[in-house]
């Protein structure tokens, strides 16, 4: 079954205490993505990957770093974490995104304290 | 930068009465416009895309239309098992290589009994 798998679904941790959510997908997509959506803000795309080795800032980077080593894995790393990053995180990817549509994971809801 | 606003914020139907779910944007070039369905706990499940003005797609009870200016998501005899939020995105070309998706808010439908 194609999907895109997030871990863990939810996390409650403390402030400065680093963390990663890893993504993982099974489609052989290149374009990977995470979003984060918060009440009111709506969707927004924190870091993008285009390939392996390609990584690039979105719309809201700050406090995020990511990784791409392997064209299924897409880990995102807190590595100070902070109260203001408490948020429903998505990971999505997509074969060719300037023709298809990105599908996403389930979600990772994270409390930081 | 490009926009996406979303309309009513919730609405709330009888099963079997019609209506319309409204997407206003701004973009800089549309790539194209996206419909997610999100389930409360489930990350956004794709719905149809659009590329370019006076384009329809359709899907059992659900039709999607797109001018210039705005989308519309037509739900014909809703059944509870629509109950959901939509989410309307764009992905525009001022973006480059970056194929983020720019959500609205979404729009909470509650179809009752």
């Amino acid at each position: 079954e194609a999907q895109v798998t997030q871990n863990p679904r939810y996390l409650i941790t403390v402030t400065g205490k680093k963390l990663t959510v890893t993504c993982s997908q099974n489609m052989n997509h290149e374009y990977m993505s995470w979003y984060r959506q918060d009440p009111g803000l709506g969707l927004r795309q924190i870091y993008y990957s285009m390939n392996v080795e390609v990584t690039d800032k979105g719309d809201v980077p700050e406090g995020y770093k990511v990784s791409r080593k392997e064209k299924r894995n897409f880990p995102l790393i807190l590595e100070s974490p902070s109260p203001n990053q408490t948020s429903l995180y998505f990971c999505a990817s997509s074969f060719r995104p300037e023709i298809q549509p990105q599908h996403f994971g389930d979600g990772t809801r994270l409390s930081i304290l | 930068e490009d926009q996406v606003t979303q309309s009513p914020e919730a609405l709330r139907l009888q099963e079997g009465e019609s209506s319309s779910l409204n997407c206003s944007y701004t973009v800089s070039g549309l790539r194209g416009l996206f419909w997610y369905r999100q389930d409360p706990g489930k990350g956004p499940e794709f719905l149809f895309t659009l590329y370019s003005a006076g384009e329809e797609k359709e899907k059992e009870r659900l039709k999607a239309t797109l001018t210039k200016k705005e989308s519309f998501l037509h739900i014909t005899a809703p059944k509870p098992e629509d109950s959901a939020t939509y989410l309307c995105a764009v992905q525009g070309g001022s973006g480059g290589s970056n194929y983020k998706l720019t959500f609205g808010k979404g729009t909470l439908l509650t179809v009752n009994p």
